[in-house]
């Protein structure tokens, strides 16, 4: 069993935010990842450390982190963010790096 | 530009091994490290290990400890992952990242090669 967990499934309405959750021990000690997936792609990084976003990701996605739990926020959700959306971070050891079991985007 | 160029699908029989490649360009490939990232169908992502191309260090997934390794050759900037005693539940697609040290921060992925495990 993954050492982060996220929700199964998450859905927002066009416009409107939504907040998708990545819960772990190791996230007292470690920033998480956040990846984008689309059907038949490979991911593509969102948010990484404090709340950084790389060259090209919009801003409406924004991160942050409290205690055990990493999130990301979608503000004004567009059709194209439909996707799975990943977190990563080192496992309590700091010896290795654990994905959460994925989130399901829909966009309605 | 950055670019993980990974070779082509592969069909294996269970027992058997693969050994999937990624090569990389547009940056200083021993400056970062290499980490293996597969997706079982229908499935998540899944941490396999990483390898730093600097000196060759490697840390590798619990489940995965014996039947996989992980290479380098920093002469072709190339990465390399072979996976023993395969099993059809091995089946998934294999992505290289960029990683600069076991951070988890995958800035640059490869497009993924499909490796297939059947009788």
């Amino acid at each position: 069993s993954s050492e982060l967990t996220q929700d199964p499934a998450v859905s927002v309405a066009l416009g409107q935010t939504v907040r998708i959750t990545c819960q772990g021990d190791s996230l007292r000690s470690y920033y998480a990842s956040w990846y984008q997936q689309k059907p038949g792609q490979a991911p593509v990084l969102v948010i990484y450390g404090k709340n950084n976003r790389p060259s090209g990701i919009p801003d409406r996605f924004s991160g942050s982190s409290s205690g055990n739990t990493a999130s990301l926020t979608i503000t004004g959700a567009q059709a194209e963010d439909e996707a799975d959306y990943y977190c990563n971070s080192r496992d309590s050891s700091g010896n290795l790096v654990v994905f959460g079991g994925g989130t399901k985007l829909t966009v309605l | 530009q950055v670019q993980l160029v990974q070779s082509g699908a592969e069909v294996k029989k269970p027992g058997a091994s693969v050994k999937v490649s990624c090569k990389a360009s547009g940056y200083t490939f021993t400056s970062y490290g290499i980490s293996w990232v597969r997706q079982a169908p229908g499935q998540g992502l899944e941490w396999m290990g990483w390898i730093s191309a600097y000196n060759g260090n490697t840390n590798y997934a619990q489940k995965l400890q014996g039947r996989v390794t992980m290479t380098t050759d920093t002469s072709t900037s190339t990465a390399y992952m072979e996976l023993r005693s395969l099993r059809s539940d091995d089946t998934a697609v294999y992505y290289c990242a960029r990683d600069r040290g076991l951070t988890g921060r995958y800035d640059y992925w490869g497009q993924g090669t499909l490796v297939t495990v059947s009788s």
